[in-house]
């Protein structure tokens, strides 16, 4: 059974950079056919995608956020990662990562919130 | 941008029926799914490609999308069904989520 888990620091400073990583365990990362995203959710509030890359490195970004998103995949590790610089107090959220099958997102994370804060 | 519109709270007893829409421009046309979040919980998927449900999704949740709406109905809605739930499509090589419908059961 697939399991995703993110990974990373709780608490970012302001204009620091916010870098995750999700390790995905029962399955490869580097099967053809699936994406990997990342999606977040500020507290008491909707769901937002971030973006997402696939198993020939090919990425996908949200447009209000593209100039400061970089998501990255490393299949020696079946991990991949999120970097979001820049970050204001608007970007506290819980970060999902997900595997994406066609459009639709089958398996998640649990999540883990990043609070950005000095 | 691509937009999808949900209503924000709904509200049905228990053993009633309950349609949530999602809306957006020419949304029949594009593949729409739809996602259960509980507190605390990450979301699960429990409609795809519009109509079909993913295996342990009870039969009661049912799918549709024609024109611009898209429908996620819940027949015999249950107290375990209370929920926030998301309508999601794929436009223009990103993923578009609605802004949630909160589904109370009382």
């Amino acid at each position: 059974q697939l399991q995703l888990q993110e990974s990373g620091p709780g608490l970012v400073k302001p204009s620091e950079t916010l870098s995750l990583t999700c390790s995905v365990s029962g399955g490869s990362i580097s099967s053809s056919g699936y994406h990997w995203d990342w999606i977040r959710q500020p507290p008491g509030k909707g769901l937002e995608w971030i973006g997402s890359i696939n198993y020939s490195g090919s990425t996908y970004y949200q447009p209000s956020l593209r100039s400061r998103v970089t998501v990255s995949v490393d299949t020696s590790k079946n991990q991949f990662s999120l970097k979001l610089g820049s970050v204001t107090a608007a970007d506290t959220a819980v970060y999902y990562c997900a595997r994406r099958e066609g459009v639709w997102f089958p398996s998640w994370g649990q999540g883990t919130l990043v609070t950005v804060s000095s | 941008s691509y937009e999808v519109i949900q209503p924000p709270s709904l509200s049905v007893s228990p053993g009633q029926t309950a349609s949530i829409t999602c809306s957006g421009d020419k949304l029949g046309e594009k593949y729409a799914c739809w996602y259960q979040q509980k507190a605390g919980q990450p979301p699960v998927l429990v409609i795809y490609q519009d109509t079909k449900r993913p295996s342990g999704i009870p039969e009661r949740f049912s799918g549709s999308n024609s024109g611009n709406t898209a429908t996620l109905t819940i027949s015999g809605t249950h107290a375990m069904d209370e929920a926030d739930y998301y309508c999601q499509a794929w436009d223009s090589n990103t993923v578009v989520f609605g802004g949630g419908t909160k589904l109370t059961v009382l």
